[in-house]
């Protein structure tokens, strides 16, 4: 069974700051990886999504790296800002027919001013 | 958000009482997902539906049932709400394989 892990839970940073967020996999045999933005009380807003054959995407100040061997995603946000403040998701889809997601249960990222 | 529209948005029910959440997407997906969200679980899938009358279960299926009799509508049903099954319900299609998956606004359920 997919399970998937993010850490930290939570992240503060002042502006400016670029930052890294992790995400980790145990089953490597994935089709590819999403990052997801989580503004409270929304829903979800896709940020980037990465091919398994893919090591990484970029839009904007937003790279996310992929290492399927090691089961490991990371995003990285560059010159951060108090709006990039927000739980940011992972989410793997498997090779099975169904092609569904596994999420982690989030980074919840806060920019100070 | 690629034409996704969950109703209601707020509800609040009774124990015991059935409640139907509907999502609607106006641009023919095939693939379409009902997950719910809780703090500490984070997003959990219920039912997905992979065409028309196609649905199979997912990890937290007990106390729902699906139907798809329409492309454009999924439809979730609790057919005995408990405490338990309050929740934050997300409605997803997979867009394609290059742009994956995309979301509604969700349908905050409260169980009373």
């Amino acid at each position: 069974k997919q399970e998937v892990t993010q850490i930290p839970a939570a992240l503060s940073v002042p502006e400016g700051e670029n930052l890294v967020l992790n995400c980790s996999f145990t089953d490597s045999a994935i089709y590819n990886l999403q990052w997801f933005r989580q503004d409270p009380g929304k829903g979800l807003t896709s940020l980037l999504l990465i091919q398994s054959s893919q090591r990484e995407q970029t839009s904007g100040r937003l790279n996310a790296s992929l290492d399927k061997s090691s089961g490991r995603s990371t995003l990285y946000i560059a010159a951060s800002q108090p709006g990039d403040s927000a739980t940011y998701l992972c989410a793997v889809r498997g090779l099975g027919g169904s092609e569904k997601l596994v999420f982690g249960k989030g980074t919840k990222l806060t920019v100070n001013p | 958000d690629a034409g996704i529209t969950q109703s209601p948005r707020h509800k609040v029910t009774e124990t015991g009482t059935p409640v139907t959440l509907r999502c609607h997407q106006t641009e023919n997906h095939r693939y379409m997902y009902w997950y719910r969200q809780d703090p500490g679980h984070g997003l959990r899938l219920i039912h997905y539906s992979y065409g028309v009358k196609d649905t199979d279960k997912g990890e937290v299926s007990d106390g729902y049932s699906v139907s798809r009799s329409k492309t454009e509508d999924f439809l979730l049903t609790l057919e005995s709400a408990t405490s338990s099954q309050t929740s934050v319900y997300f409605c997803a299609v997979q867009v394609n394989v290059f742009y994956g998956y995309t979301f509604g606004s969700g349908t905050r359920l409260t169980v009373v």
